[in-house]
């Protein structure tokens, strides 16, 4: 079965540096694919960035990007520069197959705050 | 397009009583899907459907129940609620042909108290 892990419950960061949010995952299909969703306070689902079991290259999304390790099961999301408004809960997900009606299954989210 | 739409967006029940939290989306999404949000979980699937009259267990499906009739149209029913089912729920919707990088849309989520 498919499982997704966020080991940091809660992560700081000062204003205009890089922070990483960790994110591994578990799952017996070649195919699949990783996702990243950011929810700020107000509530609502973001989503950030993709990243394809077959991709060669790291996603990167402007201050995103996805920091893919497959033979580790590793999809770790990097946000460069971090600015206030990135303060908020990150959601990584996995959605295990090719066919586009798999589950998508989320971690247990990291929340990143972010210092001036 | 109104993209996700929930309701109720906030409603209180009594353990034991039942109601329909209301689902609907305008992009011809065939996928849907319904999530409960508890702290220090994250999101986890309830039922999801592929399409209109299909649908199939999520993580944690017990004591909820769907069915989709059209493909515009997800209810999530609790058929008798309980202190546990207190939550934020969020209905989802995607495409399920083309990119497979295929971005899931979120509805505003319905808090949902069960005292």
């Amino acid at each position: 079965a498919q499982k997704i892990t966020q080991t940091q419950p809660g992560m700081f960061v000062q204003e205009k540096e890089a922070v990483t949010l960790d994110c591994t995952y578990d799952t017996s299909d070649q195919s699949y694919g990783l996702f990243w969703y950011k929810q700020p306070s107000s509530g609502e689902m973001i989503f950030l960035i993709y990243q394809g079991s077959y991709d060669e290259q790291n996603a990167t999304e402007g201050r995103y990007s996805l920091n893919f390790q497959k033979a580790r099961k590793s999809a770790n999301l990097v946000i460069s520069a971090s600015q206030l408004g990135d303060s908020a809960m990150y959601f990584c997900a996995m959605r295990e197959g090719y066919n586009q009606g798999g589950k998508l299954i989320f971690g247990q989210g990291t929340e990143l705050s972010v210092k001036p | 397009n109104a993209g996700v739409t929930q309701t109720p967006k906030f409603q209180v029940l009594k353990t034991g009583q039942s109601m329909t939290l209301q689902c609907a989306q305008d992009m011809n999404h065939e996928y849907m899907s319904w999530y409960r949000q508890d702290p220090g979980m994250g999101l986890r699937l309830i039922h999801y459907s592929v399409g209109a009259g299909i649908t199939d267990q999520g993580e944690v499906p017990n004591g909820y129940n769907v069915s989709r009739s059209t493909t515009e149209d997800f209810p999530l029913r609790l058929l008798s609620a309980a202190p546990s089912q207190t939550s934020v729920y969020f209905c989802a919707s995607r495409y399920t042909s083309g990119l497979s990088n295929n971005e899931q849309f979120f509805g505003p989520g319905t808090r949902l108290t069960v005292l």
